[in-house]
């Protein structure tokens, strides 16, 4: 138990459908990050968090969209995904955006259809 | 980041220490490394980081060497609960460079 959750664990989704994962931390952190883990790929940081401020958007496709409503809750919604969106998506915390000792949630696995 | 290089994978028999090497003879003088491990189907979990001393903390020890250009992450007494894929990376602390992650070592812990 890392003071991350996600829900849901699993998502399976047409290329049609809208969903949105959540993401909540418990720790009193100020930053958090969304990240996706496809199969036999390393890790690919999508956003970051500050203080409900994005500070990081590494070049993700806009059928993406991060939601920081403050700093305990990260939401990121899903539209018109493809196949190769199927992933592990990971969301992560730490105290502030410059601390690289993240906390990491269990991640929700997509499968997008 | 500094580039990292590991082995992709390694055994270790339980109750022994695993000795996980980790290659970065780019890094410069601000950059740590930081240790990460990542069991099956979970998230990463960070395990600990260095600049230049040795360190050691409740999970592990970080051995660098005096050059910077290599370290040794050391479980001294594995589990079967250890085995998991342990990332090294090395990074800025305190100013922001983000977190990049590569493939890893690959630990298996044999009964």
């Amino acid at each position: 138990e890392t003071g991350v959750t996600q829900t849901p664990r699993h998502l399976v989704m047409g290329m049609t459908n809208k969903k949105s994962l959540k993401c909540e931390q418990h720790l009193g952190h100020n930053a958090m990050y969304w990240y996706k883990q496809s199969a036999k790929k390393p890790l690919e940081l999508m956003f970051v968090y500050s203080l409900e401020e994005r500070v990081e958007n590494n070049s993700v496709p806009s059928r993406f969209s991060p939601e920081c409503p403050n700093s305990s809750h990260l939401f990121l919604h899903l539209h018109t995904l493809q196949p190769e969106d199927s992933a592990l998506y990971l969301c992560a915390s730490s105290q502030e955006w410059w601390d690289n000792e993240q906390f990491f949630g269990p991640g929700t696995r997509l499968t997008v259809l | 980041d500094a580039k990292t290089t590991q082995p992709p994978s390694m055994d270790c028999a339980e109750g022994r220490a695993a000795n996980l090497p980790c290659n970065h003879s780019t890094i410069s003088g601000n950059e740590y490394v930081y240790w990460y491990r990542q069991i099956h189907s979970q998230g990463p979990q960070y395990i600990i980081h260095g600049l230049k001393n040795n360190e050691t903390n409740e999970m592990a020890s970080l051995i660098i060497t005096e050059d910077r250009k290599s370290s040794t992450l050391i479980l001294p007494h594995a589990t079967l609960r250890d085995t998991a894929v342990y990332y090294c990376i090395g990074t800025t602390a305190g100013g922001y460079q983000k977190v990049t992650f590569g493939i890893g070592t690959k630990l298996q812990v044999i009964p």
